[in-house]
């Protein structure tokens, strides 16, 4: 089965700073990768997938960028933080022939 | 639209005690339906997944059955244990070639399981 790693576990940012946060995957090749995220309380918002180097779909407009310069690799970033980017950042992988989602351990990223 | 509802939004048992959690979703074409544990500050792990010809699927304490004619879910728990605190989440995938937005996540419910 497949690993997610992302770093760092937690962020504490100030508004208007700069963001990246790293995904990386273990155990698979050519995946599907996803970053949602997930309010307090609330369900998972799908924000970038991309099916290969270099291809990113954006689902909701943002001032969020994600790129994957690598195949196992998907990165997460913003020029600029706003109050409303805090919140628990997920990266996900996912196997096409299993259609199964593995998830990394998250990201709690607090914006001040 | 495409939505999974699930209910109760939060819940509290004591240990030992059984609990059946409820998924309704609207999402079509459908595929899939999984159900997931997220611990708190962890990512989701997936429980159990089942297709459309699935009725029931167990793992370990775990028990999801589909009624796919009245697109219904439902997560049994048997003789909780205080480390199935969690939250469980419901998650249907449209059946879509694209790779993107095909899943649709419940908001999940908040179990607490006391001593």
């Amino acid at each position: 089965s497949q690993t997610i790693h992302q770093w760092p576990a937690t962020l504490v940012q100030p508004v208007g700073s700069p963001l990246s946060l790293e995904c990386t995957v273990e155990g698979t090749s050519n995946p599907n990768l996803y970053w949602y995220r997930q309010a307090a309380g609330r369900g998972l918002q799908l924000l970038f997938y991309s099916v290969g180097i270099g291809q990113i779909s954006s689902e909701v407009p943002q001032n969020l960028s994600a790129s994957r310069p690598q195949d196992r690799q998907f990165i997460l970033s913003s020029k600029k933080l706003l109050l409303s980017d805090s919140g628990f950042y997920l990266c996900a992988s996912r196997e096409g022939y299993t259609d199964t989602q593995y998830f990394g351990p998250g990201t709690r990223l607090t914006v001040l | 639209k495409n939505q999974v509802e699930q209910s109760p939004q939060s819940l509290i048992i004591l240990e030992g005690k059984n609990c059946t959690l409820q998924c309704n979703y609207t999402v079509s074409p459908f595929s899939n339906l999984r159900w997931y544990k997220q611990d708190t500050g962890r990512g989701p792990v997936s429980l159990t997944i089942m297709t459309f010809s699935e009725n029931t699927k167990s793992n370990g304490r775990y028990t999801a059955t589909l009624d796919a004619d009245t697109k219904q879910s439902s997560l049994h728990i048997t003789a909780s244990q205080l480390s199935d605190s969690a939250s469980y989440i419901c998650v249907v995938t449209r059946l879509n070639n694209n790779a993107g937005n095909m899943l649709t996540f419940g908001g999940g419910t908040r179990l607490m399981v006391k001593p």
